[in-house]
């Protein structure tokens, strides 16, 4: 079944503590990204990679980091997490790139719900 | 003025009703349109892309207008299961990853 996978879906931390959200998917993507939405004011992008070793920063990457190893993962990397980053993070990936006018199906994981204590 | 805005709603509708969704973008070298649709607590799920010449999917039709920086989405005949959250997504010109979304517009479809 084709899908992006996302771990842990329910996470409770203290700040400071260094944590990963894992993203992965089967479907030989070339694009990947990370979103967090919280309440008010939507979903926000953090990060992006059009493919391995290639990635950049989207409207709110401060606090995070990513990495592209492999092109089936993609993980967030909260260094030292603080309650301000408490969201829910959903992770997306798509053949293409949606800006080079592609109508490529963006698919979303299920969604990882934080909370930094 | 906001990237992507929408009407949050919430709308209220009964069923059968047809309803209207816009969107406005501030960008007006944005490339590419698209309709996402969240149920709650769920990941957003592609709806429909939105192309210059209006395309319709069913009871779903999506416009452009590119003049005017707007972006429209119409449900006919609404049912029940369209009860969701609907998000109005736009790629800026330049930008081939990055998506802005809008905060999305609510919708509930009562018998």
């Amino acid at each position: 079944e084709a899908q992006v996978t996302q771990n842990p879906r329910y996470l409770i931390t203290v700040t400071g503590k260094k944590l990963t959200v894992t993203c992965s998917q089967n479907m030989n993507h070339e694009y990947m990204s990370w979103y967090r939405q919280d309440p008010g004011l939507g979903l926000r992008q953090i990060y992006y990679s059009m493919n391995v070793e290639v990635t950049d920063k989207g409207d709110v990457p401060e606090g995070y980091k990513v990495s592209r190893k492999e092109k089936r993962n993609f993980p967030l990397i909260l260094e030292s997490p603080s309650p301000n980053q408490t969201s829910l993070y959903f992770c997306a990936s798509s053949y293409t790139p949606r800006g080079a006018g592609s109508t490529d199906t963006q698919y979303f994981g299920p969604g990882t719900r934080l909370t930094v204590l | 003025r906001k990237e992507v805005e929408q009407d949050p709603g919430p709308f209220n509708v009964p069923e059968g009703a047809t309803v209207a969704f816009n969107c406005t973008y501030s960008n007006s070298a944005s490339q590419s349109f698209f309709w996402y649709r969240q149920d709650c607590r769920k990941e957003p799920k592609l709806l429909m892309s939105v192309y210059s010449s209006g395309n319709e999917d069913g009871r779903f039709t999506a416009q452009l207008n590119r003049a005017s920086q707007y972006i429209s989405l119409l449900i006919r005949d609404s049912k029940l299961s369209d009860s969701a959250t609907y998000l109005c997504v736009v790629s800026p010109r330049g930008s081939q990853g990055n998506l802005i979304f809008g905060k999305g517009t609510k919708l509930s479809v009562k018998p």
